[in-house]
């Protein structure tokens, strides 16, 4: 069964600290992203990413970095945590010429800021 | 740009069928998801449909498309408390080799037995 795992279901930081949010996949897909998702807000694009070592920037980049060192894994750095990055964060992956099978996601992280 | 709409709540009786409505901007999209986010998980892939198909069926899902007015609807027949859940519609569309999924900001299903 394919699978994209991400590291944490639950996630409590103080503010300020550094944090790492890691995700896994075992499909070989080239396509990775972070999302993060809020009540009424839906789902929104942080980083995404098309192959080692690349990354773009989605829609809301700002507080966060990435890093794809190798293929299978997907980071998600928050460089100093704050409240307002209390959300749950979803990780995602994709081959890129077989549309019909979408997004694979993770669980997900539910990451609280204290 | 990209933009997908979905209603936010729909509220159902159990054994009724449920209907989750969608309208996206995006003339070229080639293909339309939906998928299901239960309490405290991640996005599961329900179904999806190519875009020069106007229906799908799957068991208790029927997937409706209007292409001409960008119309994407899924329907539950025989609600159960099982498919309370968040249902979020999406749509692909290409670029530069590869393809992106737009989604909507899901719609909240509550069944009440």
């Amino acid at each position: 069964d394919v699978k994209v795992t991400q590291s944490s279901r639950y996630l409590v930081k103080r503010t300020g600290e550094k944090v790492f949010l890691e995700c896994v996949q075992d499909m070989d897909h080239e396509n990775m992203f972070w999302y993060r998702q809020d009540p009424g807000l839906g789902l929104r694009l942080i980083y995404f990413s098309y192959d080692v070592k690349m990354k773009e920037k989605g829609d809301i980049p700002e507080g966060y970095s990435v890093s794809r060192e190798k293929k299978e894994r997907f980071s998600l750095i928050l460089e100093s945590a704050s409240t307002n990055q209390t959300s749950m964060y979803l990780c995602a992956s994709s081959n890129p010429r077989t549309a019909n099978y979408g997004y694979t996601f993770g669980s997900g992280t539910r990451l609280t800021v204290v | 740009g990209e933009d997908v709409e979905q209603s936010l709540f729909l509220s159902v009786r159990e054994g009724d069928s449920s209907v989750i409505n969608c309208t996206y901007t995006d003339s070229s999209s080639t293909y339309l998801y939906w998928y299901k986010q239960e309490p405290g998980a991640g996005l599961q892939l329900l179904t999806y449909i190519f875009s020069n198909m106007d229906m799908k069926q799957d068991q208790r899902l029927t997937v409706l498309l209007n292409k001409k007015d960008k119309h994407l609807s899924l329907r539950i027949a025989d609600t159960q408390t099982g498919d309370s859940a968040i249902y979020f519609c999406a749509d692909a569309y290409s670029g530069a080799g590869s393809y992106q999924l737009t989604f909507g900001k899901g719609t909240k299903l509550s069944v009440i037995p």
